[in-house]
């Protein structure tokens, strides 16, 4: 069955380190998505890619960076992990329709629990 | 800009219906998601609407007012299992990307 996975589940890290998180689906899908979830503020999104080569800045892209080399790959890296980037992060993957089909569903991974030092 | 509001607790008893409302002001709106979180896991997709009206599925059933900026999610025969955060997402026609709510917390109690 197709899925998408990410790696660690978990992470601890000290401030200042480089940390990098895996996210890897099987759908074939064009659209890779990270997002962080914190308390009171809800999923906000990091970056994004619509396919390979492909990277956008989401609303809280500072400090993080994205690369896509294949199409089922999205590693997100922490370039000096901070404490204000503690926080679930989650990995989302969709297809790409045309604009006249609409948006299509969304489908996340498990998330991976970071703590910052 | 966009905004989304949803409230942050409610509470029901099991066997009962609950509603969750969520509105939204975005510009180019296109569609709008639910999506359910139990704690510690991520979210799933739970219903889509992009036309007006009421879309059923099986105890749960979305609903979407594009004029009024409003959808709700209503939930039938409360289940202990149904204890969980509800996302409500909206889309735009110029993105693939999903804007999220902060979420509603629900509690179901024997």
């Amino acid at each position: 069955d197709a899925e998408i996975t990410q790696s660690p589940r978990h992470k601890i890290t000290e401030t200042g380190r480089q940390v990098t998180l895996a996210c890897h689906q099987t759908w074939n899908h064009n659209n890779m998505f990270w997002y962080r979830q914190d308390l009171g503020h809800g999923l906000r999104l990091i970056h994004y890619s619509y396919g390979v080569q492909d990277t956008n800045k989401g609303e809280v892209s500072d400090g993080y960076s994205v690369s896509r080399s294949n199409t089922e790959d999205l590693p997100l890296t922490l370039e000096s992990a901070a404490s204000s980037q503690t926080s679930v992060y989650f990995c989302a993957s969709s297809d790409r329709k045309g604009r006249e089909y609409g948006t299509d569903t969304q489908y996340f991974g498990p998330g991976t629990r970071l703590t910052v030092l | 800009g966009q905004n989304i509001d949803q409230p942050t607790e409610m509470t029901a008893t099991e066997g009962a219906i609950v509603q969750i409302n969520c509105t939204y002001q975005t510009s180019g709106f296109n569609g709008l998601f639910w999506y359910q979180q139990h704690a510690g896991e991520a979210p799933t997709f739970l219903s889509y609407n992009v036309l007006d009206g009421l879309e059923e599925k099986g105890r749960f059933s979305s609903f979407l007012s594009r004029s009024k900026g409003y959808s709700y999610l209503l939930l039938k025969e409360l289940q202990m299992k149904d204890s969980a955060s509800y996302l409500c997402a909206v889309s735009s026609y110029n993105t693939d990307k999903l804007i999220f709510g902060t979420g509603t917390r629900l509690q179901v109690f024997p």
